[in-house]
């Protein structure tokens, strides 16, 4: 069974320190992970899919298969960081498409 | 484009009553899905549907239906509303599997639900 777990439902942190949120996942084969942002009062969409290991608005996220992580990672934190953010792992359903199991969330909240 | 649109935004419900929940996307996607949003729970699949004229269940598909009757459409309904229904209703779609960005979902805005 698939399964995401992220500890922290809430991250504080003041601007310009180092940001990491936390992903733990649990799958049998070979995973796909992505984080997905949810600012306020706006749709969720993605941040960022580890199998294009690209950094979007600074954040990073590597796949480390021994520990089942995948943190997402900034070394400075900015005030427009401040969001629900939602790690999430695809697998596939019958008859085509993607099902994404989600994490539960971590907010992020940048103080000045 | 309008990329993902839901309707209505916001709905209060009364125990016992039915209500339809509608979905619409423009960027010709292959793939709809429903979810629900819970405090402390993520969001969990409740119907997806892999094109028109089919669906199929998901994680938490009871007391929940759906039709696909048009390929930009996907309309969740509630036959009999119960307050364990109460939640923020997410609707997605996405391209077909292997296409370029076949892996990303695109989001709706939400539809807030409270069912009395």
């Amino acid at each position: 069974a698939q399964r995401v777990t992220q500890p922290e439902k809430l991250l504080s942190v003041f601007k310009g320190a180092p940001v990491e949120l936390k992903c733990n996942y649990s799958y049998s084969g070979s995973p796909e992970l992505f984080w997905y942002v949810q600012y306020s009062r706006q749709r969720l969409q993605l941040l960022l899919r580890h199998i294009s290991r690209e950094s979007i608005k600074g954040f990073t996220a590597d796949l480390n298969k021994g520990e089942t992580s995948f943190h997402l990672k900034k070394p400075f934190a900015q005030e427009e960081d401040s969001a629900m953010y939602y790690c999430a792992l695809s697998g596939s359903l019958t008859g085509g498409g993607n099902k994404l199991t989600f994490g539960t969330g971590t907010q992020l909240k940048v103080e000045l | 484009n309008a990329g993902v649109t839901q309707t209505p935004k916001f709905r209060v419900l009364k125990t016992g009553q039915s209500m339809t929940l509608l979905c619409a996307q423009d960027m010709n996607h292959e793939y709809m899905y429903w979810y629900r949003q819970d405090p402390g729970m993520g969001l969990r699949l409740i119907h997806y549907s892999v094109g028109e004229g089919t669906t199929a269940k998901g994680e938490v598909p009871d007391g929940y239906n759906v039709s696909r009757l048009k390929k930009q459409n996907f309309l969740l309904g509630l036959e009999s509303a119960a307050p364990s229904q109460t939640s923020v209703y997410f609707c997605a779609s996405s391209p077909l599997w292997g296409r370029e960005g076949g892996d990303t979902q695109y989001f709706g805005p939400g539809t807030r639900l409270t069912v009395l």
